[in-house]
């Protein structure tokens, strides 16, 4: 069936260091994604999202790429601090409220 | 604000109580969900209202109950859980529910069913 994935489960960086999590995904008529960072104990938080009408999308320190002839999401976050630490979800929403989120790459910022 | 709330953040009950879970948003938004999640595992739709009305239900079990009071809130009640129900339930909330667009989730309330 069709669904979205991560290719790594965990990244581990140095402070300052930039940090690129990818995700893929199968259904390619998809058009809307989300990244979502959760944290230990709370819920998820949005980060960004892009459309497939775009390749590329930046927030503040982050930027979020969309390659829709490999099917593959990422998100590049800049100068990376401890406080990136966290779970990492990639989303891709399907239509009519139906949310379907990648495995979660979890990021670890060493100081 | 992007603020959705849930109480309680912690809830520990037995097989046989019964117990409700609560969600509010004030930003005008017309779809709240409710979502299932274990730990080291993404969070798994559960129920959906779309402007006060259920649209979806996931083949959730019955013990568990949803209610939409208004346009605001969301309730999950609880009854007759198993110990494997235990979870962070989270809700989310977004304008409409019915096009492509974010969802804002709120801090989660962790059940503990004994």
């Amino acid at each position: 069936g069709e669904s979205v994935g991560l290719h790594l489960p965990t990244l581990s960086v140095q402070e300052g260091d930039n940090s690129i999590i990818n995700c893929a995904y199968s259904n390619s008529a998809s058009d809307y994604f989300i990244w979502y960072k959760q944290e230990s104990g709370k819920g998820p938080q949005f980060i960004i999202d892009i459309r497939s009408n775009m390749d590329k999308r930046q927030g503040q320190r982050v930027t979020v790429l969309l390659n829709k002839t490999v099917k593959h999401l990422s998100l590049q976050i800049a100068a990376t601090q401890p406080g990136d630490s966290a779970v990492y979800f990639c989303a891709e929403n399907q239509g009519y409220s139906t949310l379907t989120f990648g495995k979660g790459t979890m990021l670890l910022v060493s100081p | 604000d992007t603020e959705v709330t849930q109480t309680p953040k912690h809830l520990v009950m037995g097989m046989t109580n019964k117990k409700s879970l609560k969600c509010e948003q004030h930003m005008g938004h017309r779809a709240m969900y409710w979502y299932k999640q274990k730990a080291k595992k993404p969070p798994e739709l559960m129920f959906v209202y779309s402007y006060e009305k259920l649209s979806i239900n996931e083949s959730v079990p019955s013990r568990f109950s949803p209610e939409c009071p208004n346009s605001s809130l969301l309730n999950l009640h609880l009854h007759a859980l198993q110990p494997e129900d235990s979870a962070l339930y989270l809700c989310a909330s977004s304008q409409v529910g019915t096009v492509r667009e974010t969802q804002y989730f709120g801090p989660g309330t962790r059940l503990l069913v004994l």
